[in-house]
């Protein structure tokens, strides 16, 4: 069966510092990858999307990056954060059908920016 | 534009009454539609999609092309409905990426 991964749960960090979040997905091939942020009163913001090895589509301007260096393997990253990074951020993955496109999701990790 | 809108962000209705959370929808093709749902400390995950016509933890919800309207329904509510809940739509328009609502919080009253 397919599951999928984030680490770490948690992340306290100041303003400035790196970022590096993890998504591992396991028991499928060749997924869809997405990040996105979760705000409450806000919905889900997709923040990126990958159909493939190194394949990256970003869909909002800002100060986080994504990369996708092995097939189920998405990393989320900032240089430097900010602190309006501060959020819930999902992993979900999906096998892309012509009849839709389910996805499903990691457990998420709660990032505090000080 | 295609958009996906739920126009109530927060539903408070009281154990064993009737729930409806609303959802509407712009879109100029055929897009197939989901609610998702998050109950407290679990995933997201999805709760139904309308092609398949099913009722999920006693919730229905029907596409209705005329005022492209995907409203989610239950006749009674239990207090494990208390969830976040997503409606969201993929379609060829949108390259089958899910364009999703900002969400409707359910509170189940006891």
């Amino acid at each position: 069966s397919q599951t999928i991964h984030q680490w770490p749960a948690t992340l306290v960090q100041p303003v400035g510092s790196p970022l590096s979040l993890e998504c591992t997905v396991e028991g499928t091939s060749n997924p869809n990858l997405y990040w996105y942020r979760q705000a409450a009163g806000r919905g889900l913001q997709l923040l990126f999307y990958s159909v493939g090895i190194g394949q990256i589509s970003s869909e909002v301007p800002q100060n986080l990056s994504a990369s996708r260096p092995q097939d189920r393997q998405f990393i989320l990253s900032s240089k430097k954060l900010l602190l309006s990074d501060s959020g819930f951020y999902l992993c979900a993955w999906s096998v892309l059908r012509r009849a839709g496109n389910e996805q499903f999701f990691g457990p998420g990790t709660r990032l505090t920016v000080l | 534009a295609q958009r996906v809108t739920q126009p109530e962000k927060l539903l408070s209705v009281f154990k064993g009454a009737p729930v409806e959370l609303k959802c509407n929808y712009s879109y100029s093709g055929s897009p197939e539609l989901f609610w998702y749902v998050q109950y407290s400390r679990q995933r997201l995950q999805l709760l139904l999609r309308h092609i398949s016509r099913e009722s999920i933890k006693g919730f229905t919800a029907d596409l209705n092309k005329g005022e492209t309207s995907f409203h989610l329904k239950k006749p009674f509510a239990q207090e494990e409905d208390s969830a976040m809940y997503y409606c969201a739509l993929s379609g060829m328009d949108s390259n089958y990426q899910l364009i999703w609502g900002a969400g409707t919080k359910l509170i189940i009253k006891p």
